[in-house]
């Protein structure tokens, strides 16, 4: 069964730092590309990074360069993304997900909240 | 960033009736390729959303064939077909012809 596990999420203060995890099991992970898609209280579905399967290939959305860096250990099966400088508009749940040009397998999600 | 405008934003249908949703984009999503990078997602109450269908029409695993989607260029469809008390939540559209990818607003779907 291929699953997407993430881990990390936590209460931050603006201008704090997070990273955030996703183990990736049931696929051969290398071959595939990933994203981090993120969903704030009561919103929409917000793209917000993606990275080939061979990391090659770093993409951000506009609001997360400079900010967020997206990573992955293929030896791991193991995908990141650090988040620095937060702000209040992060807040949201953020979910790991496999594939390109579609996302077929989205994790369960891993709640960030910024606030002081 | 190609914008997707999803109409309407909200929809309740009785069980057996069809539904569908419109999703506009503001750019062209077919790939030089050939493919029409359009997708579908469901995301039902306290889930992660699942894909529905890719490419426009192709479904995915399992998705029943109540599911279709049509449309070419800027403007999409999905159609859902006797539906039933499990099709609830919120139905988004996605493109990813060009980055970043963007989603729609959502359309949220109850049961009479």
């Amino acid at each position: 069964e291929v699953k997407l596990l993430e881990t990390g999420g936590d209460l931050v203060q603006p201008g704090g730092s997070l990273r955030l995890s996703c183990v990736a099991s049931g696929f051969t992970f290398s071959n595939h590309a990933l994203s981090w898609v993120r969903q704030a209280p009561g919103k929409g579905l917000e793209w917000v990074a993606g990275i080939t399967g061979d990391a090659q290939g770093a993409y951000y959305a506009d609001f997360a360069k400079g900010r967020f860096s997206i990573s992955r250990d293929n030896s791991k099966s193991m995908l990141y993304l650090e988040m620095k400088s937060v702000r209040l508009g992060d807040t949201a749940v953020y979910y790991c997900v496999e594939g390109g040009p579609y996302f077929d397998v989205w994790g369960q999600g891993t709640r960030v909240t910024v606030s002081s | 960033d190609i914008a997707l405008t999803q109409t309407p934003l909200s929809l309740s249908v009785s069980p057996g009736q069809s539904t569908s949703i419109s999703c506009t984009s503001s750019q062209s999503l077919i790939h030089t390729d050939g493919k029409t990078h359009l997708s579908w997602y469901l995301q039902k109450p306290g889930q992660s959303p699942q894909v529905l269908l890719y490419e426009v029409r192709n479904r995915f695993g399992g998705v029943p064939d109540r599911f279709s989607g049509s449309g070419s260029g800027t403007d999409f469809t999905l159609k859902i077909s006797r539906v039933e008390a499990g099709d609830i939540g919120t139905y988004y559209c996605m493109q990813s012809i060009q980055l970043p990818y963007t989603f729609g607003q959502g359309t949220k779907l109850e049961i009479k």
